[in-house]
């Protein structure tokens, strides 16, 4: 049963654009969320994370907004650059299921120049 | 190296037989977790170790599949009788600590397993 879902399993921006990468989860136990992006033959690579009792974490070109109402969060990348393109996952973890990171399907983004 | 190594990187058997994967965690990490990504999908969480021991070990699909991390520092995710659906890529994680501040995990590369 998915816990965390990505319901776009790709997307295509335009180089400059704005890349928003959405991500919803069921479990209201969760309290911590990730974002991990992945080249091929790569491992995924951490990203940008937030605490539930956050609603937004900057860090540089990346922004996670978490709204625990809806159960939902996403990632902007502003400006998207080329070597953007990769897997993004969306990630979240609960103290009752120990540290253990649940991860949603993916979506591959793709930024044409 | 200072990021997580996973040997060997592919790793060919046929159905039946026992395979075991190592993962050497970044240095002083105390948390090393094993997950597994089948095509298409996101990992998926098997076990985790909190220094020696076994801390949650719920996400083994059955007891074909074991870990041991005996020092504290390397671990090998060992399955037995393997089965074609065993085939997918097993990831080792890496964290410096359980404070729940900082959950960021490590990755290595990965081990592709494909059984025959």
């Amino acid at each position: 049963d998915q816990q965390v879902k990505q319901n776009s399993p790709s997307l295509s921006v335009q180089e400059g654009r704005i890349s928003i990468l959405n991500c919803d989860y069921t479990n209201s136990m969760f309290d911590y969320f990730l974002w991990y992006k992945k080249y091929p033959a790569e491992g995924p690579t951490f990203l940008i994370s937030i605490s539930s009792i956050k609603d937004k974490n900057e860090d540089g070109r990346f922004t996670v907004f978490l709204n625990k109402s809806a159960k939902h969060l996403s990632l902007h990348i502003v400006p998207s650059q080329p070597g953007d393109s990769a897997v993004y996952f969306c990630a979240a973890s609960a103290v009752d299921s120990g540290y253990a990171l649940n991860f949603g399907k993916g979506t591959s983004l793709l930024v044409t120049p | 190296g200072a990021g997580v190594s996973q040997t060997p990187s592919n790793k060919v058997t046929e159905k039946g037989k026992y395979v075991e994967l190592r993962c050497d965690p970044i240095s002083g990490h105390t948390a090393l977790y094993w997950y597994r990504q089948s095509l298409g999908q996101g990992p998926e969480f098997l076990i985790y170790f909190q220094g020696t021991g076994a801390a949650d070990d719920s996400g083994l699909p059955n007891d074909r599949f074991f870990a041991v991390r005996p020092e504290g520092s390397v671990s090998t995710l060992k399955i037995q009788r393997t089965e074609r659906g065993d085939s997918a890529v097993y990831l080792c994680a890496s964290s410096p600590s359980l404070d729940r501040v900082i959950n960021e995990q490590f990755f290595g590369p990965g081990t592709r397993l494909t059984v025959l």
